[in-house]
């Protein structure tokens, strides 16, 4: 079966250091990877997708960047953190029809200070 | 891309009785609709889903209705338990696969 590997699950960073959140799947071939990040009490805002490696899709323009060096395997990072990337930080995968759902990771709660 | 929108914020229900949580659609080419729920600290989980040439889907204890005609989606849950208290979200999948903003269900004791 597949699964989902994200971590760290818990991370306090102060502002200006770098940041690398990974993620990787088992079990599939070529998913589409996806990262996400939700703010206390709010929605799913997306990030970046990957429908590939070295193929990445950006969503919102920011301090983050990602990256796929492997098939399974999705890198978040930022070379200097704001205290704006405070959040909760979600890794999905899913195949690679549009009509089939995603699958999250547990999450990495990120608190810059 | 579309987005998917949902009507109430916040829902309170009484241990017991059922939940009907909304979903408002844009897109009316979606062919394809899936509810998740997200308890405090964890990813979302996948609950059901739907395809657009159905009405309605079964699960445990939850079921999905889809009105193509007015681009609007409900899940209900019978017999809410305490355990059912979680934020759901609906979401269309397309390619960058965009969620609501989510309905949380609080359940009382």
């Amino acid at each position: 079966s597949q699964t989902i590997h994200q971590w760290p699950a818990t991370l306090v960073q102060p502002v200006g250091s770098p940041l690398s959140l990974e993620c990787t799947v088992e079990g599939t071939s070529n998913p589409n990877l996806y990262w996400y990040r939700q703010a206390a009490g709010r929605g799913l805002q997306l990030l970046f997708y990957s429908v590939g490696i070295g193929q990445i899709s950006s969503e919102v323009p920011q301090n983050l960047s990602a990256s796929r060096p492997q098939d399974r395997q999705f890198i978040l990072s930022s070379k200097k953190l704001l205290l704006s990337d405070s959040g909760f930080y979600l890794c999905a995968w899913r195949g690679v029809s549009y009509n089939s759902p995603l699958h999250f990771g547990n999450g990495t709660r990120l608190t810059v200070t | 891309g579309e987005s998917v929108g949902l009507h109430l914020p916040t829902l309170s229900v009484q241990e017991g009785d059922n939940s009907i949580i909304n979903c408002a659609y844009s897109n009316s080419a979606s062919d394809y609709f899936i509810w998740y729920k997200q308890e405090s600290g964890k990813g979302p989980q996948f609950i059901i889903d739907i395809r657009s040439n159905m009405d309605k889907r079964q699960g445990q204890r939850v079921t999905v209705l889809l009105n193509k005609t007015v681009k609007h989606l409900s899940l209900q849950i019978a017999a809410t338990q305490p355990g059912d208290s979680a934020v759901y979200f609906c979401a269309e999948p397309g390619q960058n696969f965009v969620f609501g903003p989510g309905t949380r269900l609080s359940v009382l004791p």
